[in-house]
């Protein structure tokens, strides 16, 4: 069974520019979930998608983004880049409902990311 | 609001010593999961455990054992006879089991284990 796939393994773009991360979840699996990983506030929430639907999202701005396709891989996009984006980008793929609501949650190797 | 805690920044250890990383929690939800992940440095965040808070039996899995404590809000993980190739960094993270939930994380336990 294939893991969580998450591409480009690394990116390194300039302030201000827009940068689009993807992530093609395990087989099956209809929920996809982003996090951000900074060594400063540790690894935090962005959103969560399940059937093409955002259905959570954490305390990000709006340069972040992101949709979910109908196979349910998911994109997320940062507009007008800043330093601080500088990150670990990481995705989790989960069944996303019923009695495997809260199964688990299987990570890809993630995308870092580097704003310069 | 939930808030996990792993008061452990990094730990060292010589190879076959014993070690416990500490986790807890704060929720205030009735029933929720916890749950125990490993990060090497490839960045990938490897899923090692999920307890049910209605489950308070410590799990044991080869060198791996996890102590849940729900009157202390603890969940615990000791490696026994640790190896190089444990180092890696360690997080506790929870989310109620209430609908479609997110994952909140500690901020890791960076552990490293010398030959």
């Amino acid at each position: 069974k294939a893991g969580v796939t998450q591409t480009p393994r690394y990116l390194i773009k300039t302030r201000g520019q827009q940068v689009t991360l993807s992530c093609s979840p395990i087989s099956g699996h209809r929920s996809v979930s982003w996090y951000q990983q900074t060594p400063g506030q540790g690894l935090q929430f962005l959103f969560e998608y399940f059937s093409e639907t955002q259905r959570n999202k954490g305390n990000f701005p709006g340069r972040f983004s992101g949709r979910q396709f109908s196979n349910s891989r998911s994109e997320m996009n940062v507009s007008t880049l800043e330093l601080g984006d500088s990150a670990l980008y990481l995705c989790a793929s989960s069944p996303g409902q019923g009695a495997n609501l809260n199964y688990g949650y299987t990570f890809g190797s993630g995308t870092r990311l580097t704003v310069v | 609001a939930q808030k996990v805690t792993q008061a452990q920044t990094e730990i060292s250890v010589v190879e076959k010593e014993d070690v416990t990383l500490d986790c807890v929690y704060e929720t205030r939800d009735t029933t929720y999961y916890l749950f125990w992940y490993k990060q090497p440095p490839s960045g990938e965040l490897v899923f090692l455990i999920r307890r049910n808070s209605f489950d308070e039996q410590n799990e044991i899995s080869g060198r791996y054992s996890w102590n849940f404590q729900k009157s202390t809000s603890s969940f615990n993980f000791t490696i026994t006879a640790s190896q190089v190739v444990d180092s890696a960094v360690y997080f506790c993270a929870l989310t109620p089991n209430s609908g479609y939930s997110t994952l909140t994380f500690g901020k890791g336990t960076m552990l490293l284990v010398s030959p």
